[in-house]
């Protein structure tokens, strides 16, 4: 199975603040790495997918980048809806992998 | 737009089976762009892939539930299920079922979830 690695496991930041959060890939993956967004209780919510594709709706303060093992989520400008728990998941074999989420908390 | 929705015993007592169906509106489960998958969620940790269902009757599983877990669809009532059998207190999580866009390697959409406690 393909373990994917996401640091930090959390991170306090303030409104305004640019936020980046790594995914790294076990092997190489290509760009198949998805985004999610959890506000728990609440089902997981895809924000970006095939490691830069933007969903629509979703802002465009948020973008991801990257390649092979190495991806990055960036939000810009976090707003009070952005504190969150944001996952990244590898599509590129079965199982399908998550990483251990980070947790984006309040400063 | 496609809804999913979850449904099933909230309880379960160990060793016995989970049995968990997932109601499909606004899409067809016999879309062949489209691969059903169940996904688990222990209080307060990560996401676990369980597996899919595709082509009507093609299935997946993540290696550590092959043995135990079984994924099946009935095109009748749109619905597709997941079956757990020998649970444990482990099994104990919130279960969603999702929509994975298959050849386009995203899920875009989950069900609200549904929590199933594992105790006798």
């Amino acid at each position: 199975d393909i373990q994917m690695t996401q640091s930090p496991s959390s991170l306090a930041a303030s409104i305004g603040d640019r936020v980046t959060i790594t995914c790294r890939a076990s092997q190489g993956i290509s760009t198949y790495l998805n985004w999610f967004q959890q506000k728990p209780p609440k089902a997981p919510k895809l924000l970006i997918s095939v490691a830069s594709t933007l969903q629509s709706g979703v802002p465009s303060r948020f973008s991801g980048s990257g390649s092979g093992t190495d991806f990055t989520l960036t939000i810009n400008n976090l707003q009070p809806e952005d504190f969150a728990i944001y996952y990244c998941q590898q599509s590129y074999s079965i199982p399908r992998t998550f990483g251990q989420g980070t947790k984006v908390e309040v400063k | 737009q496609v809804q999913l929705m979850e449904s099933g015993p909230e309880l379960v007592k160990p060793s016995e089976t989970l049995s968990l169906t997932c109601s499909v509106s606004g899409d067809s489960v016999s879309s062949d762009k489209y691969y059903w998958s169940w996904i688990r969620q222990p209080p307060g940790k990560g996401l676990e892939w369980i597996g899919y269902i595709y082509d009507s009757g093609t299935t997946r599983y993540k290696s550590s539930f092959k043995s135990r877990a079984s994924i099946s669809v009935d095109m009748s009532k749109n619905q597709f299920s997941l079956t757990l059998t020998s649970v444990t207190a482990a099994d104990t999580a919130v279960y969603y079922c999702a929509r994975d866009r298959g050849y386009e390697f995203y899920i875009d959409s989950w069900g609200p979830g549904m929590l199933v406690t594992v105790s006798s």
